[in-house]
């Protein structure tokens, strides 16, 4: 398998953009979660899904953020509009709906000037 | 609210020595993760203790875990280079967020020659 899968890895973009993160997990896995990490906040969960549904959104720092996942391949993290402070790099990640152990992706870098 | 509280954040030694990182948590939890994360690179599962006083050992790290006292320990011995990263350590909320993973705040390990 060739693991979580991230695109793109990394992206430069400027303030007010439309930014759209993806991810295809591992095939088989049930959970999905997104995110992200800063120096300064560390690592935070933004939000996970089950089984395509999303569960938990309580991370989302606010409206400008939404995720998606229309597919059990496939899943998108929207920034509309971007601004300098979403700065930071996004990790997506699966699991098995009976194990916990989390698969990461490479991650996605992102910088917003 | 759930707590994962690792110590200390950021440990210098020396190539050769031995230490200990500590992970506490404040909820009940028979099962606590570890991973690894090198600079600029993605998580990956280190260790999984799945009940009390479980123990698993990878060459010069092994981690143990006590439910009871809420604490993990992940062990160094002998520390060489190539273990420089940060580790995370792990608890899974209980229901219904069943899936989700709690972060500690990363204890980077930085071993000098």
């Amino acid at each position: 398998d060739a693991g979580v899968i991230q695109s793109p890895r990394h992206e430069v973009t400027e303030m007010g953009q439309e930014v759209t993160l993806r991810c295809k997990p591992i095939s088989g896995h049930d959970y999905l979660f997104w995110y992200r990490q800063t120096m300064m906040r560390g690592l935070e969960l933004l939000i996970y899904f089950n089984n395509n549904v999303p569960i938990d959104d309580s991370g989302m720092p606010e409206d400008r953020f939404s995720a998606k996942m229309p597919n059990a391949s496939f899943s998108t993290l929207k920034i509309q509009p971007s601004e300098p402070r979403d700065s930071a790099v996004y990790f997506c990640a699966s699991s098995l709906y009976n194990q916990e152990t989390q698969y990461f992706g490479p991650g996605t870098r992102l910088l917003v000037l | 609210e759930l707590k994962v509280e690792q110590n200390p954040l950021f440990l210098s030694m020396q190539e050769g020595k031995n230490y200990t990182i500590y992970c506490n948590y404040s909820t009940t939890s028979d099962r606590l993760y570890w991973y690894r994360q090198d600079p600029g690179k993605s998580l990956e599962s280190l260790f999984v203790l799945l009940s009390n006083g479980a123990v698993k050992q990878e060459g010069r790290l092994m981690a143990s875990l006590d439910t009871k006292a809420r604490l993990s320990t992940l062990h160094i011995t002998a520390a060489v280079h190539d273990l420089s990263a940060t580790y995370f350590c792990a608890v899974p909320r209980p229901p219904p967020n069943t899936g989700k993973l709690i972060f500690g705040q990363g204890t980077t390990l930085q071993v000098k020659p």
